[in-house]
């Protein structure tokens, strides 16, 4: 069945410093991607999408780049700051279906 | 704009007793979706809706799990009898229109089974 898998489960970086988060999925009809921040107590909320004619999308400090033929797309957070820190979880969805199959979930921690 | 509201935020109850959640999205959003989250793990949807009809619920275990939603307005999602393995976050969402478009999400209601 559909899936998707993320990559790692937990990270901590230094404040400044970049966070990578890895999203790999197995349906090939996939074709909208997008990537939610939870904090403690709250619900998911949408940093970023990519759509799949779109190889790559930029939002000042956060960016999404997609590799359609390796089925993964990554989320890059740069100069990171103290409120990063929450769990980032990487979604995919298909025309026709439009449910969202999350990843498991990174825990960020951004050390001050 | 108001977001999706929940209610209620917590719940505990024995196993075996009947609980209800209700959600209310925001305003004009036509679809509107039900997520399980266990602790530790992404969100697993349960149900969606498309106005007040049913998309999908492949995923809703019917023997226990209802949902409904009236008027295509709020919407309740219903256990009975509750599992122990039914503890988790049940989270509401709701997007404006059927596509691949954002999904709202509320604070969510955490269920407490023992």
């Amino acid at each position: 069945g559909e899936n998707v898998e993320q990559h790692p489960s937990t990270l901590s970086v230094q404040e400044g410093d970049s966070a990578v988060i890895k999203c790999t999925y197995s349906d090939s009809a996939s074709n909208y991607f997008p990537w939610y921040k939870q904090e403690l107590g709250k619900g998911p909320q949408l940093i970023i999408d990519i759509r799949s004619n779109v190889g790559e999308k930029k939002d000042q400090r956060i960016a999404v780049t997609l590799n359609k033929t390796a089925k993964h797309f990554s989320l890059h957070i740069t100069e990171t700051q103290p409120e990063d820190s929450a769990v980032y979880f990487c979604a995919a969805s298909k025309s026709g279906t439009y449910k969202y199959i999350f990843g498991t979930g990174t825990r960020l921690k951004v050390l001050a | 704009e108001a977001g999706v509201a929940q209610s209620p935020r917590y719940k505990i109850i024995e196993k075996r007793q009947s609980v209800a959640f209700w959600c209310n999205p925001i305003s004009g959003h036509a679809t509107l979706y039900w997520y399980q989250q266990i602790l530790g793990q992404g969100p697993k949807l349960l149900i969606q809706f498309q106005n007040n009809g049913v998309v999908d619920d492949s995923q809703l275990p019917k023997d226990r799990f209802s949902a409904e939603r009236l008027k295509g307005v709020d919407s309740t999602l219903k256990i009975q009898p509750a599992k122990l393995e039914d503890s988790a976050v049940y989270l509401c969402a709701s997007s404006l229109e059927w596509g691949n478009t954002e999904a709202f999400f509320g604070q969510g209601t955490r269920l407490t089974v023992v």
